[in-house]
């Protein structure tokens, strides 16, 4: 079965700090990945997502971006750091043989000040 | 532009109520409508709904979609303290298989 690990679970950073946050999928093949971000009072927004290797679709321009080196890590960065980069961030894989659903990650919660 | 609207925003029952959650959309290259919950941390996948007209269920958790009319709805009948969370709709597009989601119900369950 499909796992999806995310880490850090939490991390506090300061405004103009960069980030690194890292998503990896067990149990299946060339998935579809997706970064998610939810802010609060906001429903859960689309930042990236990937059909493949080196592939990156962008939903919302800001100050993000992702890479996918390889065919299951998936990783969203910054270098510099806004208030409002401060939501609960979630990974999204769809599941193997074909399966659309997208199955979630356990998240990272950043907070930044 | 696409839109997936939730109503209500919050409901609180009594335990053992049955709830309705609703989901209305307008969205281009439609594929699919999901359902997840969401307690304090990431969404578990409910159902996915591509036709219109079939009943999804799972236990007291029931779910159907009119493409006609564009919405879905979530019932769930014997309401239990353990259902109190978050529920999404979200709308799968073409392309990449983007979700599109709503801001999400908040369902009480009071004992």
């Amino acid at each position: 079965s499909q796992t999806i690990h995310q880490w850090p679970a939490t991390l506090v950073q300061p405004v103009g700090s960069p980030l690194s946050l890292e998503c990896t999928v067990e149990g299946t093949s060339n998935p579809n990945l997706y970064w998610y971000r939810q802010a609060a009072g906001r429903g859960l927004q689309l930042l990236f997502y990937s059909v493949g290797i080196g592939q990156i679709s962008s939903e919302v321009p800001q100050n993000l971006s992702a890479s996918r080196p390889q065919d299951r890590q998936f990783i969203l960065s910054s270098k510099k750091l806004l208030l409002s980069d401060s939501g609960f961030y979630l990974c999204a894989s769809t599941r193997l043989a074909g399966g659309l659903e997208q199955f979630f990650g356990p998240g990272t919660r950043l907070t930044v000040l | 532009e696409d839109k997936v609207v939730q109503s209500p925003l919050s409901l609180v029952v009594h335990e053992g109520d049955t709830v309705t959650l609703n989901c209305s959309y307008e969205v281009t290259n439609f594929r699919s409508l999901l359902w997840y919950k969401q307690e304090k941390k990431a969404p578990t996948f409910l159902f996915m709904l591509t036709s219109s007209g079939i009943e999804k269920k799972s236990g007291r958790l029931s779910s159907i979609l009119d493409k006609k009319e564009l919405f879905s709805i979530l019932n769930i009948t014997a309401t239990q303290t353990g259902d109190s969370a978050v529920y999404l709709c979200a709308v799968e597009k073409g392309s990449g298989y983007a979700l599109n989601f709503g801001k999400g119900t908040s369902l009480l369950v009071t004992p």
